[in-house]
Order: C-alpha cells, then sequence, then structure tokens
C-alpha cells in the first residue's frame, strides 16, 4: 500500500513570495489533514478535508493560507505571501475517515523563508 | 491553556532503561488517546492508541490513559538505540475527531 505522498521535499523562498505544497492521500482514505510542524513544536492542525468539504480550519491564517481538495483525493496548501514565521514543515495526512483512530502522515515538506 | 501539554526534554537514557514519558490534556471531549513516534526528517508514525480510560499493552510499550486527572502516559522497557526519536501525545474527539498533539519529546537511548 502506497502511503501518503508530498511534494516538494524541500523549498526555499523570500519572504514575500507564494509557494503550493501537494498532497496525495492513500487511496480511498476519506479524510485529509494539513499540519503545520515548526521545529521544536509538535504539530499543529491548520485544516481538516473530510472528502471534500472543511472539516475544521479553525487555526489556518486565511488572510495568507489556502488549501483545496477539489475532487476529494489531492490536496494543495498554498501560503501567499509568505512570511519568516511561515518557516516551517508542512505535513499532509490522512485517515479512512472521521473517527478512524490511525492517521497515516507523509514526509512532510520543509519550508524556509528567507 | 493548550489542550495537550507536554514535557519537551530532552530525555537521555542508557540502553535497556524504562522510560516514561508523560502528557497533560484540558479537552473533556477527547476520547482517544494517541502515541506518534518521530524520527528526524521523517513524518510522525502511529506507536499506540488507547480508547478513554485503561492500560494497552504491545511488546514493550505500554500506553495508560487516566481521564480522571487527564494524564497520558507511554512506557518503554528495555529500550534500544533504534527507540531514539521523538515521541508525541496526541487526543482526538469532538464531532469531527480533530487530532491534537502536544509538543513532543525527545528520547535518546544511548548504547
Amino acid at each position: 500500500e502506497a502511503g501518503v505522498a508530498q511534494s516538494p521535499r524541500y523549498k526555499i523562498i523570500e519572504k514575500r513570495q507564494s509557494v503550493a505544497f501537494w498532497c496525495n492521500p492513500i487511496s480511498g482514505h476519506a479524510t485529509l489533514y494539513w499540519y503545520q510542524q515548526i521545529l521544536g513544536q509538535g504539530p499543529k492542525l491548520l485544516i481538516q478535508f473530510q472528502n471534500n468539504g472543511v472539516v475544521d480550519d479553525s487555526q489556518l491564517p486565511k488572510d495568507r493560507f489556502s488549501a483545496e481538495r477539489l475532487k476529494g483525493v489531492d490536496s494543495t496548501l498554498k501560503i501567499q505571501p509568505a512570511k519568516l514565521e511561515d518557516s516551517a514543515v508542512y505535513l499532509c495526512a490522512s485517515s479512512l475517515g472521521l473517527g478512524y483512530t490511525e492517521a497515516f502522515f507523509g514526509q512532510g515538506t520543509r519550508l524556509t523563508v528567507v | 491553556q493548550k489542550e495537550v501539554e507536554q514535557d519537551p526534554g530532552p530525555l537521555s537514557v542508557p540502553e535497556g532503561a524504562i522510560v516514561s514519558l508523560n502528557c497533560t490534556y484540558s479537552n473533556s471531549a477527547f476520547q482517544y488517546f494517541m502515541w506518534y513516534r518521530q524520527y528526524s526528517r521523517k513524518g510522525p508514525e502511529l506507536l499506540m492508541y488507547t480508547y478513554s480510560s485503561g492500560n494497552k499493552e504491545d511488546g514493550r510499550f505500554t500506553a495508560q490513559v487516566d481521564k480522571s486527572s487527564k494524564y497520558i502516559s507511554l512506557f518503554i522497557r528495555d529500550s534500544q538505540p533504534s527507540d531514539s526519536a521523538t515521541y508525541l501525545c496526541a487526543g482526538s474527539g469532538g464531532s469531527n475527531y480533530k487530532l491534537t498533539f502536544g509538543k513532543g519529546t525527545l528520547l535518546t537511548v544511548n548504547p
């Protein structure tokens, strides 16, 4: 079974530029999560999708971050414009559905904003 | 107050030691409690989960949850150098089963 795929693995951009991350969850997984993990901290949920609908985006900085999962499969997370404090690892995870305890994580995209 | 509090350590132990990792939580809606392990530059992977209060054992690992005190524990017996990683506790519950993590504890097991 293929795992959660994320790309790119690394990205370096200047502040005020835009960036996009892509995630392909495990086939058949209805729930998809985007987390931000700043160095030395635990993952912080940015947005949670159930199929192509948003379940929770209460911690997503909506003035600069956006995410979509148009066909209920792949997802993209965008930052525009980026700030220095956005430097972090962006993790995508998926699970079979709401109430399924096991979330499978991708390797993450390491973003550095200079 | 953060929903899940975890001492970030770092924690360094000799090989073969018993390791105790702990978290507290504040969200009464949590029903599931998980421990994830994260190796450097990798995504977290689920080690164990527990539903409500109680103990769960899997090989050298034991997870405990005490909902009355809102306390989560992970014990590692006969620790190995390969156990060196960051351990993240997490809670889940409520209508959308949002998965909320603690800060993680960095564990080093020295040969």
